[in-house]
């Protein structure tokens, strides 16, 4: 089946960089964007960007462009999402998200970034 | 960055009634782009609804999605004790961006 599975939960100190991963199974890897969304604690969710994992191209969000990085390798069906210069206000799950036709049909299980010195 | 409001923010009702959820847009959306989310506690978002009014595979047809232009809504026809959750409009038509999202209690 169809399955986007995404790395551990990670906890960084403030102005530190993290990676998530987000694996992809069950379908051609670069048929459909990746898009990253986020939710901060009791919040709701927040559009990161996007990368198309055929050519690479990316599309960010103006509010993280400057710290976030997407990327992806092929060889391995994976996506990943980098955020630098950390806050504590970054503390949130990190989502991955298969978009078809205008809407994200398959999620990751959600990876908690926490931010605390 | 076209803007979407969601009302109300809780709507608490009785199994087997109407939920009726609103999502409005600070500027036009293409109908293609508006899509509806379910979100239960602890877990990721899932697709109801995609092109405003087309259910995603396996949503029951209790949820309809309806609308155009800047004025959508979600309708859950008949409420069943599982539809508890937060729901979520998005838009891809400039960028992307979410509502705030509606909670909906079963009483």
């Amino acid at each position: 089946q169809v399955q986007l599975v995404q790395s551990g939960a990670d906890v960084k100190k403030p102005g530190a960089s993290v990676r998530v991963s987000c694996k992809a199974s069950g379908y051609t890897f670069t048929d459909n964007y990746f898009h990253w969304v986020r939710q901060a604690p009791g919040q709701g969710l927040e559009w990161m960007g996007w990368i198309d994992p055929n050519g690479g191209g990316t599309n960010y969000a103006q509010k993280f462009q400057g710290r976030v990085t997407m990327t992806r390798d092929t060889s391995i069906s994976t996506a990943y999402m980098g955020l630098s210069s950390l806050r504590s206000d970054d503390t949130a799950i990190y989502y991955c998200a298969r978009m078809v036709a205008g809407g994200m049909d398959v999620w990751g299980q959600g990876t908690t970034v926490t931010v605390s010195s | 960055e076209i803007v979407l409001t969601q009302s109300p923010g809780t709507l608490s009702l009785s199994p087997g009634e109407r939920a009726t959820l609103s999502c409005r847009a600070s500027q036009s959306v293409r109908s293609t782009y508006l899509a509806w989310y379910q979100q239960k506690p602890g877990r990721a978002p899932r697709l109801l609804i995609h092109g405003a009014s087309i259910r995603a595979t396996g949503i029951p047809d209790r949820f309809i999605g309806s609308g155009s232009g800047t004025d959508f809504t979600l309708t859950i026809s008949r409420l069943e004790p599982e539809d508890s959750a937060v729901y979520y409009c998005h838009q891809y038509t400039t960028s992307l961006t979410f509502g705030g999202g509606t909670k909906v209690e079963i009483k």
